[in-house]
């Protein structure tokens, strides 16, 4: 079936470092793909998706491009604030799956001063 | 435009309890996801439901746990007997016709004793 492998965590980073989080997946056919965020204490937030292969999601300063090739969707951002810390999810959907998430197990990014 | 609502956000119920758990979509969102979180894991996929309709079960214990989403009023997740390991963070997400992107509400915390 499908899932999703995220890179474990715990992630420590500085303030102003480079953020990689790795996400590959295995899927049948042409699944979206997404990042989500979970600030602690609270849901769930739609970070960026892409739903076709090269597809590139961004937003507030993270990004992702669709590999097919390599089937992975990494999370990166150039230059990380206290703010980000929060666990990260990767997550696949089918249209034909009725769009229900699969998602990794998370990685928890701590970004400290 | 209100998001997707959760109640109760905490809720603490002995073994052998039953738990019901609401969630409110947002407005002019037919369709409902249920999720399961256990304690430093990901999420799984419980129910989706579309009104007065479930569409997919698949991730749904086969007992003690129903859902419905009735024609007025929210979607109710149901456990019967609760046990420990039902102590979890259950969220509920909610989507408009034919998207892919589903949207969060914070979750309730059932903490069974």
């Amino acid at each position: 079936g499908d899932s999703v492998t995220q890179m474990e965590g715990p992630v420590t980073l500085s303030e102003e470092a480079f953020l990689t989080i790795n996400c590959t997946y295995t899927a049948t056919g042409y699944p979206s793909l997404f990042w989500y965020v979970q600030y602690p204490g609270e849901g769930l937030q739609l970070l960026l998706k892409a739903t076709k292969a090269d597809d590139k999601g961004s937003n507030k300063g993270f990004e992702a491009t669709y590999r097919k090739e390599t089937t992975s969707f990494h999370l990166e951002k150039g230059s990380v604030q206290v703010s980000d810390s929060a666990v990260y999810f990767c997550a696949l959907s089918h249209l034909g799956g009725y769009n229900k998430l699969i998602f990794g197990a998370g990685t928890r990014l701590a970004v400290h001063p | 435009n209100a998001g997707v609502m959760q109640n109760p956000r905490h809720l603490v119920r002995r073994r052998g309890q039953e738990a019901r758990l609401r969630c409110s979509p947002m407005k002019g969102h037919s369709h409902v996801y249920w999720y399961r979180q256990l304690p430093e894991e990901g999420l799984k996929f419980m129910v989706y439901l579309q009104k007065e309709n479930i569409i997919d079960e698949s991730g749904m214990p086969k007992e003690r746990f129903s859902a419905e989403f009735p024609k007025e009023g929210p979607s109710i997740l149901r456990i019967q007997q609760v046990v420990r390991g039902d102590s979890a963070a259950y969220f509920c997400a909610s989507s408009p016709e034919a998207s892919d992107t589903q949207y969060f509400g914070p979750g309730t915390r059932l903490t069974v004793l």
